[in-house]
């Protein structure tokens, strides 16, 4: 069973480009969740998505930042006109739809630099 | 709101130390607590976790106990491995989302 994966692992935009990062859950989950990580910081939540919903964007920067999880296919976390401080690692989890205890398995993350 | 403290980096061990790992924890209720790991390069795996007062999670060797009196849950390890060399993250779960503490970066020297 693959864990959760995460394309690309290295991006380098430079600002004003859009950057896509994608999430695969892992098999049999339904959930799917967004967390950022920031340079000697540690990972902030963004994001809680079911299937076609946004169950929770309490996390998301107001602009510039969207983020879907559609009926086929990945998880998009899509960052707008893109700025150096958008630059940091960003992690998907994902989990169950009974997760006990909110246990979440993790990706191995993308790295955004921004030039 | 939550929130997650635990103890600054690096610390630097020589291998067979005992390592403690302080995490101090702010939240209404009982929520459950974990400790992640982040090998170099790598995403966060689950090292261990408890979901009660008084619950002790354990996992390769590393133990953290939940203390709901002193709101804490620091982790340990008996003797510690340069295989152990990571960024250990103390985090707790509230409502859909974990809230992480900043990480504690480890270093075991052969």
């Amino acid at each position: 069973n693959a864990g959760v994966m995460q394309n690309p692992r290295h991006l380098v935009r430079r600002r004003g480009q859009e950057a896509r990062l994608r999430c695969s859950p892992m098999k049999g989950h339904s959930h799917v969740y967004w967390y950022r990580q920031l340079p000697e910081e540690g990972l902030k939540f963004m994001v809680y998505l079911q299937k076609e919903n946004i169950i929770d964007e309490s996390g998301m920067p107001k602009e510039r930042f969207s983020a879907e999880f559609p009926k086929e296919g990945p998880s998009i976390l899509r960052i707008q006109q893109v700025v150096r401080g958008d630059s940091a690692a960003y992690f998907c989890a994902s989990s169950p739809p009974s997760a006990r205890y909110n246990e979440q398995f993790f990706g191995p993350g993308t790295r955004l630099t921004v030039l | 709101g939550d929130s997650v403290t635990q103890m600054e980096g690096p610390v630097t061990l020589s291998e067979e130390a005992f390592l403690t790992i302080n995490c101090t924890y702010t939240a209404t209720g009982y929520p459950s607590l974990f400790w992640y790991v982040q090998y170099p390069g790598e995403g966060l795996q689950l090292l261990l976790k408890a979901t009660k007062a008084d619950d002790k999670g354990s996992n390769k060797g590393f133990e953290a106990t939940y203390r709901k009196e002193t709101t804490s849950f620091h982790l340990e390890k008996g003797s510690v491995q340069v295989s152990d060399s990571a960024v250990y993250f103390c985090a707790l779960n509230r409502d859909d989302k974990i809230i992480f503490g900043k990480g504690t970066r480890l270093h075991i020297l052969p």
